[in-house]
């Protein structure tokens, strides 16, 4: 079955510090997609990045890395020197693989809420 | 606003009454998503739409939920003698077409549903 774990259910830092994401996934699909939202309080999901199972090259944006192992079968998120604004609810998804992925839907975690104080 | 909008923002209602929600996608977009969101979880798929086509249905989705696409452009989500369990937040997403699985699937604000 497709699962989504994210065992951090809340995070807390200071102002600046670096705070890392953790997402486990699970699929029995070669090719799948996996992606990143972020949910601040105004309850809109917002799209942070999305990563195909065959591009394993970590990625940067900004104060944002993402790290994608498939060995571990994990796609961390980073954040760098956080900031207030940068509390808020992060998801971590897999693309559902049913049909060869052609339905699209996503399995979300559970979520980690990052609270970042000044 | 070029992006997914749906309304109303909040709900409440009794149990047992009919409720109706509707769903704006970005314009392009072929594709359109329902989920449902309770406190403490992700989003759990409940429909898909591809242009007026209603292609999946979660088993979440019981026989008291409908989903229209009528023209291929907006969506409702109507629950049918609504029950407190039903309680939680709604969510649409529209994507472009193309194979789904790598299509980035944007988010509306959500409908927030209390059944009293």
């Amino acid at each position: 079955a497709q699962k989504v774990t994210q065992a951090q259910t809340e995070i807390s830092v200071v102002e600046k510090e670096d705070v890392t994401l953790d997402c486990v996934y699970e699929t029995r699909d070669t090719t799948y997609y996996l992606f990143w939202y972020k949910q601040p309080p105004s309850g809109e999901l917002v799209f942070l990045i999305r990563r195909n199972s065959f591009d394993e090259q970590n990625e940067i944006s900004g104060r944002y890395s993402w790290n994608f192992q498939k060995s571990t079968s994990s796609f961390n998120f980073t954040i760098t020197a956080s900031q207030v604004v940068d509390s808020a609810v992060y998801f971590c998804a897999l693309s559902d693989p049913r049909g060869g992925g052609s339905q699209g839907n996503l399995i979300f975690g559970k979520g980690t809420k990052l609270s970042v104080k000044p | 606003d070029t992006g997914v909008s749906q309304n109303p923002r909040h709900k409440i209602t009794k149990r047992g009454q009919n409720v109706t929600f509707r769903c704006d996608p970005i314009s392009e977009h072929n594709r359109l998503y329902w989920y449902r969101q309770t406190l403490g979880q992700g989003p759990e798929f409940l429909t898909y739409f591809q242009n007026e086509a209603q292609l999946e249905k979660s088993r979440l989705l019981s026989d008291r939920f409908s989903a229209e696409r009528p023209k291929g452009s907006f969506s409702t989500l109507e629950i049918q003698r609504t029950e407190q369990g039903d309680s939680a937040m709604y969510l649409c997403a529209s994507s472009s077409g193309g194979q789904g699985g790598k299509n980035i699937q944007y988010f509306g604000a959500g409908t927030r549903l209390s059944v009293l």
